[in-house]
């Protein structure tokens, strides 16, 4: 069965911090790896993973992906109060028409 | 509007009603998405559908739940006969649809309490 992993599943920091959250798969039909944000209901959208060793990065957030080893980095650094949300990791099994979603760890960040 | 939308925001029922919960898409998305997250839990995929179609029903937790969608814009999920573990925030996405596109672009989730 497809699954998606994430690790820790809770996280308490203080401002400042540099975070890494991981997350691993096992899928049989891997596609793409993406990472949301959510603070309250919605997720909104961070990174869109497709090829191994390619960083993308967007101010303090920035991930990574190995598709040997089957799993995505997601690190933040100098975290701030307004980091605090659960980050989802996501994989697409079929081009846009399938997704597994991780359970996501829940980051707080403390002042 | 220009992000994905949904309505109700928050729905309370009763135990055997019927729920409609309705999505709109962002203006030009052909795929729509639907999930459910219950309290605590990470997101569960409901369905999926490009234009009028779903070719992807396997994410329906029973028969009691249907979902369509009309003019390849506007969709509902409808659930039959409700239950309390159908208690959820029911979130709706929506994404360009075509390769190198599948980026999904959520709403705000309609809240699902039943009694």
């Amino acid at each position: 069965e497809d699954k998606v992993v994430q690790s820790p599943l809770s996280l308490v920091v203080h401002e400042g911090d540099t975070v890494t959250l991981n997350c691993s798969y096992e899928v049989t039909n891997f596609r793409s790896l993406l990472w949301y944000k959510q603070e309250k209901k919605a997720p909104t959208f961070l990174f869109m993973l497709t090829s191994s060793g390619i960083e993308k990065k967007s101010g303090r957030l920035s991930s990574i992906l190995d598709k040997k080893e089957l799993f995505s980095i997601l690190n933040i650094t100098a975290t701030q109060t307004g980091d605090s949300a659960i980050y989802l990791c996501a994989v697409d099994r079929n081009y846009g028409q399938n997704f597994v979603f991780g359970p996501g760890t829940r980051l707080s960040v403390l002042p | 509007g220009a992000g994905v939308s949904q309505s109700p925001s928050n729905k309370v029922t009763e135990k055997g009603k019927d729920v409609e919960l309705r999505c709109d898409p962002i203006s030009g998305h052909t795929a729509l998405y639907w999930y459910r997250q219950s309290l605590g839990q990470g997101l569960e995929f409901l369905i999926y559908f490009q234009g009028n179609s779903a070719p992807d029903k396997s994410g329906l937790p029973s028969d009691r739940f249907s979902a369509e969608r009309t003019g390849g814009s506007v969709s509902t999920l409808t659930i039959q006969r409700t239950q309390q573990e159908d208690s959820a925030v029911y979130l709706c996405a929506s994404s360009l649809g075509f390769r190198g596109q599948e980026t999904q672009y959520f709403g705000p989730g309609t809240r699902l309490l039943v009694l």
